[in-house]
């Protein structure tokens, strides 16, 4: 079983403010890391799929840089609006198996 | 509606109970993957369907868990003699075929059982 550790578990954010989130990941056999976002009643939805050290990816006022070699990636939230407010997941993807981690639980005070 | 659909999305049931849940897979999707997700906890791997074969298995699993995916479309996941500790979310997640692409979720089976 693979470790793929997440932080904070939790965070409360004013709306406007930027944040970011941390995952883990062992940095022997990568072959590629995901990060999913949760709403509540929802399913979880891809935001981005991260294959090569040092990628960069960009979907509005979300982004996320991976480094496989240390064996980590950030998530960054710019502007958090409301709707923002999810568990963010990421997973480790070795062998076939996505490995997930424990999430991020963000709630954005309006 | 062509994304991934789970049925039911409630159970509850009583202890010793069988239950059984479903997954319609997006219909061009490969792999077909089944998790478990407790409260606080990210979603654990249960096993995993390469069209109708089932290629792995947790080795956390208890042998009251079965699953099928009867021709490689849709997927059942059968839980015997049901305990408390087997309350949790089950999300069925399909995908293409490659690891590249991202996994597309269904919204889960909450069950409950007292």
């Amino acid at each position: 079983i693979l470790n793929v550790e997440q932080s904070p578990q939790s965070l409360h954010v004013q709306e406007g403010d930027s944040t970011n989130f941390t995952c883990s990941f062992p940095s022997s056999n990568f072959y590629a890391l995901h990060w999913y976002r949760w709403e509540t009643a929802k399913s979880p939805e891809a935001l981005f799929v991260m294959t090569l050290n040092g990628d960069e990816k960009k979907k509005g006022r979300i982004s996320a840089t991976l480094n496989t070699k240390e064996g980590y990636s950030y998530l960054y939230i710019k502007g958090s609006q409301p709707e923002d407010s999810a568990t963010y997941l990421c997973a480790f993807i070795g062998g076939n198996q996505f490995y997930f981690g424990t999430g991020t639980s963000l709630t954005v005070i309006p | 509606d062509t994304g991934v659909s789970q049925d039911p999305r409630h159970k509850i049931t009583k202890r010793g109970q069988n239950v059984t849940f479903r997954c319609d897979p997006i219909s061009e999707h490969n792999r077909l993957y089944w998790y478990r997700q407790t409260l606080g906890q990210g979603p654990e791997f249960l096993t995993y369907f390469q069209n109708e074969a089932q290629l792995e298995k947790s080795r956390l699993l208890s042998d009251r868990f079965s699953a099928e995916r009867p021709k490689g479309s849709f997927s059942t996941l059968e839980i015997q003699r049901t305990e408390q500790g087997d309350s949790a979310m089950y999300l069925c997640a399909s995908l293409p075929g490659g690891d590249n692409e991202k996994l597309f979720f269904g919204s889960g089976t909450q069950l409950s059982v007292l």
